[in-house]
């Protein structure tokens, strides 16, 4: 069965630090989907970020980057200059198979992080 | 704009009260549709699959007597938490994709707290 693990629980920062958040994946497929999701203190969730297996290469998108590592099961999240607007839970996930999105479709337990002023 | 409209976004509510919740795909049909569970401070837990037109799938341990799901029509599926209990007080929100290969959209959520 597949599964997220995110080892940090909380982190805080101080802000314009930089904070990397971890997450490691298990899974037996060979095709599936890794995800970032931020939920802020009001509780909707929003989508950061979509990667599919077949595609290693690093992305970066403003003060967001990602590093995805097959070797090591890893999809880690990395803010630059983190701000207190970036407070909130980060939950990375996963989901097996080709192309279905919502069977399968497994969160870590998240990250709280919290950026003081 | 919101892509996923679930409504109401919070409810207060006495032990025993039937409540339920509105999940609306604004912008495309829908044959599939997910309800998630959030517990204070935990992960989101899927709980049911919802199927335009046929019985929705629930994950092990939902109780299907105790959490109805119907999704009539391709842009509209609705759980029904039925006698609720202060146990079952939680963050519920629910997801679809309009086709394969595109990422879920997630309602805004629903805070449910029982008295």
């Amino acid at each position: 069965a597949q599964k997220v693990t995110q080892a940090q629980t909380e982190i805080s920062v101080v802000e314009k630090e930089d904070v990397t958040l971890d997450c490691v994946y298990e899974t037996r497929d060979t095709t599936y989907y890794l995800f970032w999701y931020k939920q802020p203190p009001s509780g909707e969730l929003v989508f950061l970020i979509r990667r599919n297996s077949f595609d290693e290469q690093n992305e970066i998108s403003g003060r967001y980057s990602w590093n995805f590592q097959k070797s090591t099961s890893s999809f880690n999240f990395t803010i630059t200059a983190s701000q207190v607007v970036d407070s909130a839970v980060y939950f990375c996930a996963l989901s097996e198979g080709a192309g279905n999105y919502g069977q399968n479709f497994v969160f870590g337990p998240g990250t709280r992080l919290s950026v003081l002023p | 704009g919101a892509v996923v409209s679930q409504h109401p976004s919070r409810v207060i509510c006495k032990s025993g009260t039937s409540v339920k919740i509105e999940c609306r795909s604004l912008d495309f049909q829908a044959t599939t549709m997910f309800w998630y569970r959030q517990f204070p401070k935990q992960s989101l837990m899927l709980m049911a699959t919802s199927n335009e037109g046929s019985k929705a799938t629930y994950e092990q341990g939902v109780e299907k007597d105790k959490f109805l799901i119907n999704h009539a029509s391709l842009t509209l599926s609705t759980l029904t938490v039925t006698s609720a209990h202060p146990e079952d007080s939680s963050f519920y929100i629910c997801s679809t994709h309009p086709l394969s290969g595109q990422p879920q959209h997630f309602g805004d959520g629903t805070r449910l707290s029982i008295l």
